[in-house]
């Protein structure tokens, strides 16, 4: 049975820093890896998918990368901003669904 | 192009009355999922349906749960007499055609969040 653990549960830090967030999964037998920005009261937005052949994917100030050997994937957020300030869930897709991790609570402090 | 619709956005039941969610997916996907948010809790995957099929039914709770994903029409996750552990985010995915389910991206939708009093 597929476990995700998301660390740290919440993270808060000054606006500027570049940060790290992590995703780590129990079964390597994965399709893609994705990686969500939920808002309190509302739905997800996805972010970046990285489907298993792959390493790593950019989308301007975000890096997501995997490791599924080690089964680990990395959100790198650069240049964090207030408006980064949000629930980052990340979620392994297998055969028929996918599975999410807790989430960590960022909190961007101006 | 609108991304995946979800009706009501909130809605409210007492103990013992029935929940209808809709979804409809975005243009072109074949491949709707539901998940659930219990308060303080991660997403749980529920159930994957294609037109007029139940794929994977493993997390949908034994009894008062129904779906259907009809030939024509949006996607309705059914709740039978709710109680107040039903109250929780409901949230509807889509997929585009071809691959297996969980190879795709999904798109969520905004998510019905669902009272029971």
């Amino acid at each position: 049975k597929q476990e995700v653990t998301q660390i740290p549960a919440a993270l808060s830090v000054p606006e500027g820093e570049n940060l790290v967030l992590n995703c780590s999964f129990t079964d390597s037998a994965i399709y893609n890896l994705q990686w969500f920005r939920q808002d309190p009261g509302k739905g997800l937005t996805s972010l970046l998918l990285i489907q298993s052949s792959q390493r790593e994917q950019t989308s301007g100030r975000l890096n997501a990368s995997l490791d599924k050997s080690s089964g680990r994937s990395t959100l790198y957020i650069a240049a964090s901003q207030p408006g980064d300030s949000a629930t980052y869930l990340c979620a392994v897709g297998g055969a028929q669904k996918l599975v999410f991790g807790q989430g960590t609570r960022l909190t961007i402090n101006p | 192009n609108a991304g995946v619709m979800q009706n009501p956005r909130h809605l409210v039941r007492r103990r013992g009355q029935e929940a209808r969610l809709r979804c409809s997916p975005m243009k072109g996907h074949s491949h709707v999922y539901w998940y659930r948010q219990l308060p303080e809790e991660g997403l749980k995957f529920m159930v994957y349906l294609q037109k007029e099929n139940i794929i994977d039914e493993s997390g949908m709770p034994k009894e008062r749960f129904s779906a259907e994903f009809p030939k024509e029409g949006p996607s309705i996750l059914r709740i039978q007499q709710v109680v107040r552990g039903d109250s929780a985010a409901y949230f509807c995915a889509s997929s585009p055609p071809g691959l297996a389910g969980g190879y795709n991206e999904q798109f969520f939708g905004p998510g019905t969040r669902l009272t029971v009093l």
